[in-house]
């Protein structure tokens, strides 16, 4: 069963752009969540999608959204790029649904992202 | 939300040395992860472990629930085993709240 897959895998973009992810989550996963990864943050949690519905939000300006689609794949866009929205973004999906363990969540490989 | 804290921040060690890494964490918990990031960003699983032990060739983990923390074991350490080791927890929500992760640096 193939993993989670983010693309690109590198992206670069000017302050001011504006910037799309893809994540396609595991076969038969219907949760998508989205983290962000700076050196001086860590890992933080920016939402999460199940069944096309926004479930949670982390605490991040209303220039990062996301949404899902009805085959469970997600995007995430940031508009007006600024110089610290430069990270490593990553995508999870779980199954979810009834049962703790269907909440465990597995990782993409990312999306590093350079703002200029 | 739940705080989750990781020690130690920086781990240095012999190959063959065994080593523990420590996650505590503010309040009950339903998912705790451990993960391992490779030298190209990916989080790899390691352990699903909200209670009990479990093990997987060289690393085990436990988590006792009722005292909220975990600890990763890693026995006869390899060069390989090198990289950042995070600790991740959840309560009834499904977003994973990130320790600051333990650095292993493992000496040839």
């Amino acid at each position: 069963k193939a993993g989670v897959t983010q693309t690109p895998r590198y992206l670069i973009k000017t302050r001011g752009q504006q910037v799309t992810l893809s994540c396609s989550p595991i076969s038969g996963h219907r949760s998508v969540s989205w983290y962000q990864q700076t050196p001086g943050q860590g890992l933080q949690f920016l939402f999460e999608y199940f069944s096309e519905t926004q479930r949670n939000k982390g605490n991040f300006p209303g220039r990062f959204s996301g949404r899902q689609f009805s085959n469970s794949r997600s995007e995430m866009n940031v508009s007006t790029l600024e110089l610290g929205d430069s990270a490593l973004y990553l995508c999870a999906s779980a199954i979810a649904g009834g049962g703790l363990a269907k909440n465990i969540q597995y990782f993409g490989a990312g999306t590093r992202l350079s703002v200029l | 939300g739940i705080q989750v804290e990781q020690s130690p921040p920086d781990l240095i060690l012999q190959e063959g040395a065994n080593s523990t890494l420590r996650c505590n964490f503010s309040d009950s918990v339903n998912n705790l992860q451990w993960f391992h990031q490779n030298p190209w960003g990916q989080l790899i699983n390691l352990f699903y472990i909200p209670s009990g032990t479990k093990q997987n060739g060289r690393l085990s983990a436990t988590t006792v629930a009722t005292e909220r923390y975990s600890l990763l074991y890693i026995s006869s350490s390899q060069t390989t085993d090198s990289g950042v080791y995070f600790c991740a927890a959840s309560g009834s929500a499904r977003q994973l709240t990130f320790g600051s992760g333990t650095q292993l640096t493992v000496l040839p």
